[in-house]
């Protein structure tokens, strides 16, 4: 078990559904961050927050919408994704600058 | 564009083998080398290097960090069946940390 929880840990959703990823942390980190991992190849950046604020989106297209509520919480909107956006998402937390740490994933099928 | 580059990408080797684990990089702001193991689920954190020359170990696991040939490896002595996994190595400058593809490692019995 990791001390990044995030839920569901499976989702299974139509391109036409809206929903929500959540991860929470404890540690009392100040940067949290959403990684992408395809099948076979390594976790991608999407986005990270730090203190609270937005200050990386690496070109993710608009219908992945993060919002970072407090500095335990992290949020991922999903909404009319594609089939290719079935993936392992992965939220991470760190000090800053320090080493990341990561939940178990959610596995998300977009059907 | 930053640049991780791992090798060998798979590696079988029997229990009680040592095995050396390559990563190469390219990242502007450069700031920290990180060690990742990841199984079945989330990768887990192995070392943070930050210096050059100085090794950090813990177990039967080592790493060491060369800034001036933008090198680092990971030693794994002794294996046993339960280090298989994929191991990654991610060059971090400030909050973006960029993976390489990974080792796959099997330690057969």
């Amino acid at each position: 078990d990791t001390e990044v929880t995030q839920t569901p840990k499976h989702l299974v959703m139509g391109m036409t559904n809206k929903k929500s990823l959540k991860c929470e942390q404890h540690m009392g980190h100040r940067a949290m961050y959403w990684y992408k991992q395809k099948a076979k190849k390594p976790p991608e950046l999407m986005f990270v927050y730090s203190y609270e604020k937005l200050s990386i989106n690496e070109s993710v297209p608009s219908r992945f919408s993060p919002e970072c509520p407090n500095s335990s919480l992290l949020n991922l909107h999903l909404h009319a994704l594609q089939p290719e956006d079935s993936a392992l998402y992965l939220c991470a937390s760190s000090q800053v600058l320090g080493p990341l740490h990561f939940g178990n994933g959610t596995r998300l099928t977009v059907t | 564009e930053d640049k991780v580059v791992q090798s060998p990408l798979s590696l079988v080797v029997h229990e009680g083998d040592t095995v050396t684990l390559n990563c190469s990089y390219e990242v502007t702001n450069f700031r920290s080398l990180l060690w990742y193991k990841q199984e079945k689920k989330a990768p887990t954190f192995l070392f943070m290097l930050t210096s050059s020359g100085i090794e950090k170990k813990s177990g039967r696991l080592s790493s060491i960090l060369d800034k001036k040939e933008l090198f680092s490896i990971l030693n794994i002595t002794a294996t046993q069946t339960g280090d298989s996994a994929v191991y990654l190595c991610g060059g971090g400058s400030n909050y973006k940390l960029t993976f390489g593809k990974g080792t796959l490692l099997t330690v057969n019995p």
